[in-house]
């Protein structure tokens, strides 16, 4: 069974568009996240939602929009987008306990051209 | 605020032992984690330290020294698998956990 799942894996757009990438968790965790890794593999968080309440919005263009329709789905929405944001993203849930433990899904690899 | 700091990259030999090291400074503490990724993969949980000490997990270690700020991740027995980026990462009380930028470890036959 898949833990944390995201669709699609790749995405190739041209700039100026708008795309979506969604995420669902099978774990029961209360907390979801978004980071982005960039090509020097720097992993930085962007958002943290917990029980669907936005909890943790790093300094991140407000072209990107989490949205959580329930406990186990966080999707990403990105309008206009700029070569800058090609990146893999990632989503990840955690339990929410001391080690904060981050299960990560696959990654989306964003190509912007 | 908090920041993390590891090498950029190690190089071992197949078989042998390599340690990766990791240097902290963060106003609350509560814990140090490493993570593994493999390329074109997500990044996967290794291990925790809450205390001071050594944590054993098969032939991976981590260790913490909370006094120095400063921890490290043991491998043992390299194996070409182990090729792969580590990264330290430090859990906040608020959901967050904070990552460093990962260590390249490239493993020689």
């Amino acid at each position: 069974d898949t833990a944390v799942s995201q669709t699609p894996k790749y995405l190739v757009t041209q700039m100026g568009n708008d795309k979506s990438i969604k995420c669902e968790q099978n774990l029961g965790h209360d907390t979801m996240y978004w980071y982005k890794q960039d090509s020097k593999k720097f992993l930085k968080i962007m958002f943290s939602y917990n029980n669907k309440e936005l909890i943790i919005n790093e300094t991140v263009p407000n072209r990107f929009s989490p949205k959580s329709p329930d406990k186990a789905h966080l999707n990403l929405h990105i309008n206009s987008l700029e070569l800058g944001d090609s990146a893999v993203y990632f989503c990840a849930s955690s339990r929410g306990d001391e080690f904060n433990e981050q299960f990560f899904g696959p990654g989306t690899r964003l190509t912007v051209l | 605020g908090q920041s993390l700091e590891q090498p950029s990259e190690v190089t071992a030999v197949e078989g042998a032992i390599v340690q990766i090291n990791c240097t902290y400074q963060t106003s609350g503490f509560y814990g140090l984690s490493w993570y593994q990724q493999h390329d074109g993969g997500a990044p996967t949980f290794l291990s925790y330290n809450g205390l001071d000490g050594l944590e054993e997990t098969g032939r991976f270690s981590s260790f913490l020294s909370r006094s120095d700020s400063y921890g490290y991740l043991l491998l043992q027995e390299l194996q070409m698998k182990d090729s792969a980026s580590y990264f330290c990462a430090l859990p906040r009380g608020d959901d967050k956990i904070i990552f460093g930028k990962g260590t390249r470890l490239h493993i020689l036959p």
